[in-house]
């Protein structure tokens, strides 16, 4: 069955160092991956997807296929990145439901 | 609206209770989601329209649940006979198009408390 793990529930760096927010997944097939992300008292929202290997906010993810991953970097964090964010997972195509794991919360130290 | 909106904000139900849950999506999305979010989980899917069609409603829980999108807009997701187990935040969504490049755009959230 299709499955998508964060192992971390809570992250939490100081200003200015690097983060890294783990995502693994479990799909036979070709999946798409998401990072949403709900900041405090805000409503979720689409961070960025793998297909458009974009980067948004200073944040990058890269899809990795052998290792069934797709972790959430930032090279140097800030005080407004403190935020839920979730990984989910789509099958693709016209396929419209989302996989999702179960956050994690990441807190930003000044 | 700008954006995806959801009432009540905040219901509290006595075990047994019907709860009707309603979204109003963003003018003009073919696509509406519901699903629900249990305290320190991630969203679980309900159910999915495309227009006034529900094409999957793998996800609703039980017989108990049920929703509906009758003129393609506006859609309500009922909850008769409440249980504890139902307290959750329950998302609406939509999305413009159907597929999953589609961008999708969250409510605010229903937060259901059974008592």
């Amino acid at each position: 069955a299709q499955r998508v793990t964060q192992p971390e529930k809570l992250l939490s760096v100081f200003k200015g160092a690097p983060v890294e927010l783990k995502c693994n997944y479990s799909y036979s097939g070709s999946p798409e991956l998401f990072w949403y992300v709900q900041y405090s008292r805000q409503r979720l929202q689409l961070l960025l997807r793998h297909i458009s290997r974009e980067s948004i906010k200073g944040f990058t993810a890269d899809l990795n296929k052998g290792e069934t991953s797709f972790h959430l970097k930032k090279p140097f964090a800030q005080e407004e990145d403190s935020a839920m964010y979730y990984c989910a997972l789509s099958e693709g195509g016209s396929n419209y439901q989302l996989i999702w794991g179960a956050g994690t919360k990441l807190i930003i130290k000044p | 609206g700008a954006g995806v909106s959801q009432s009540p904000r905040y219901k509290v139900a006595k075990r047994g209770q019907d709860v009707a849950l309603r979204c109003d999506p963003i003018s003009g999305h073919v696509s509406l989601f519901w699903y629900q979010q249990a305290l320190g989980q991630g969203p679980e899917f309900l159910t999915y329209f495309q227009n006034e069609a529900q094409l999957d409603k793998s996800g609703l829980p039980s017989d108990r649940f049920f929703a509906e999108r009758p003129e393609g807009s506006v859609s309500t997701l009922k909850i008769q006979r409440t249980q504890q187990e139902d307290s959750a935040v329950y998302l609406c969504a939509s999305s413009p198009g159907h597929g999953s490049g589609n961008t999708i755009y969250f409510g605010e959230g229903s937060w259901l408390t059974v008592v």
